[in-house]
């Protein structure tokens, strides 16, 4: 079956820091891949998604590349603020999957001025 | 579009009360999830939808059920709440199978 691992949290950066949340998985067919962030007191929110090999999915600074050879989705930002501190999921969707998507563990990222 | 929306934000409960948590979206999708997040755990599925009249169970589907009467709809129904479903719990759509989800910001339950 489908499965995804998430580095393990919790991650503490300075303000301007380089920040790298580690994703591999596991996936039977040919996923699409997504990183998905959670404020404090809301939902998931998609951030950005890749859907096939080689394809590099990025938004509001943060970047994620498909690496279908090592099977990882590595969430990646040049220089964190203070409002990125959340919680960041690694998750994966197939044809396959009707609809659902399976989710990493979550990576609580704190920013510190 | 008002995305995906669920009531009650927060509610309490006391062990043997039953329930349902409101589901809805305005977006036209087939797809519609139920999940549960507890610290530590991430997120488990309890139940999903391929599309109006079909349903099915997730991974933790004991002591709750679900029904899709129609595309927008897709309310969580607790039979006799216990102090194990303390929880927050999140109803997510998508478009397509292999698809984004879109997630309501939540209903918190505390059961007592």
């Amino acid at each position: 079956g489908n499965s995804v691992t998430q580095m393990e949290g919790p991650v503490t950066l300075s303000e301007e820091a380089f920040l790298t949340i580690n994703c591999t998985y596991t996936a039977t067919g040919y996923p699409s891949l997504f990183w998905y962030v959670q404020y404090p007191g809301e939902g998931l929110q998609l951030l950005l998604k890749a859907t096939k090999a080689d394809d590099k999915g990025s938004n509001k600074g943060f970047e994620a590349t498909y690496r279908k050879e090592t099977t990882s989705f590595h969430l990646e930002k040049g220089s964190v603020q203070v409002s990125d501190s959340a919680v960041y999921f690694c998750a994966l969707s197939d044809l396959s999957n009707a609809g659902k998507s399976t989710f990493g563990d979550g990576t609580t990222l704190t920013v510190k001025p | 579009n008002a995305g995906v929306t669920q009531t009650p934000k927060f509610q309490v409960l006391k062990t043997g009360q039953s329930m349902t948590l409101q589901c809805a979206q305005d977006m036209n999708h087939e797809y519609m999830s139920w999940y549960r997040q507890d610290p530590g755990m991430g997120l488990r599925l309890i139940h999903y939808s391929v599309g109006a009249g079909i349903t099915d169970q997730g991974e933790v589907p004991n002591g709750y059920n679900v029904s899709r009467s129609t595309t927008e709809d897709f309310p969580l129904r607790l039979l006799s709440a216990a102090p194990s479903q303390t929880s927050v719990y999140f109803c997510a759509s998508s478009l397509d199978s292999g698809g984004a989800q879109y997630f309501g910001p939540g209903t918190r339950l505390l059961v007592l």
